[in-house]
């Protein structure tokens, strides 16, 4: 079966730094892009950025190029979603995703993790 | 970056009843088009992909056509199991959007 499989929801104060983790099994973890996608509370899908195991090729959405760092270590079968400094507003469901096509950037997708839910406050 | 306009954003309707969800992208992006459920509390569950076709094990009451702007989502008999907020997503172009989102609950 594939799977991605979350880390557990985090509570964080503001400037804080925070790494959240996704590990795949049940295929070939580095030869599938894998998606991070924002959910705000409340509020509608954001597609943040997507990585590709095989070589960690990195591409952003504009809105969030700067704002997190996508990562992945092939040899543990996960991608990781990192923040430097977080602020109120990072408050959010966060979902990783596979693409359902090998190899391509451009792509929907299956399966979704569970979601990890991060919450910044003072 | 291509927007998704997707109407209505919500809709109420009896069981049985046929429902229809539309979304149009702001350039053309050919077939590249899914659809996604999404129940309160759980990830999204891909449903319709390259703007037709039904995802594994998705039931046949749902549907999905259209190509280039504009595309529809169907429901031919809603039942309550499909209480869920559903969302379109383009795959045509990076950034991948989605659009909006549309909560379908029973009258």
């Amino acid at each position: 079966e594939v799977q991605l499989v979350q880390s557990g929801a985090e509570v964080k104060k503001p400037g804080e730094s925070l790494k959240i983790s996704c590990k795949g099994s049940g295929y070939s973890f580095t030869s599938y892009w894998i998606a991070w996608v924002r959910q705000m509370p409340g509020k509608g899908l954001e597609w943040m950025g997507i990585i590709y195991p095989g070589d960690s090729d990195t591409r952003y959405s504009p809105s969030f190029l700067g704002q997190v760092s996508i990562s992945a270590d092939k040899s543990i079968n996960t991608a990781f979603l990192q923040w430097s400094s977080l602020k109120a507003s990072d408050t959010a469901m966060y979902y990783c995703a596979r693409g359902v096509l090998p190899g391509a950037t451009r792509n929907r997708y299956d399966p979704w993790g569970q979601g990890t839910l991060v919450t910044v406050s003072s | 970056d291509i927007q998704m306009t997707q109407s209505p954003s919500s809709l109420s309707a009896s069981v049985g009843d046929r429902v229809t969800i539309t979304c149009q992208a702001s350039q053309d992006i050919s077939k590249y088009l899914s659809w996604y459920q999404q129940k309160a509390g759980k990830a999204p569950k891909l449903l319709i992909f390259d703007a037709s076709n039904l995802g594994t094990g998705v039931p046949s009451r749902f549907s999905g056509s259209g190509s280039g702007t504009d595309f529809t989502f169907t429901i031919s008999s809603l039942q309550p199991e499909d209480i869920a907020t559903y969302y379109c997503q383009q795959y045509n172009n990076l950034p991948l959007t989605f659009g909006g989102g549309t909560k379908v609950e029973i009258k």
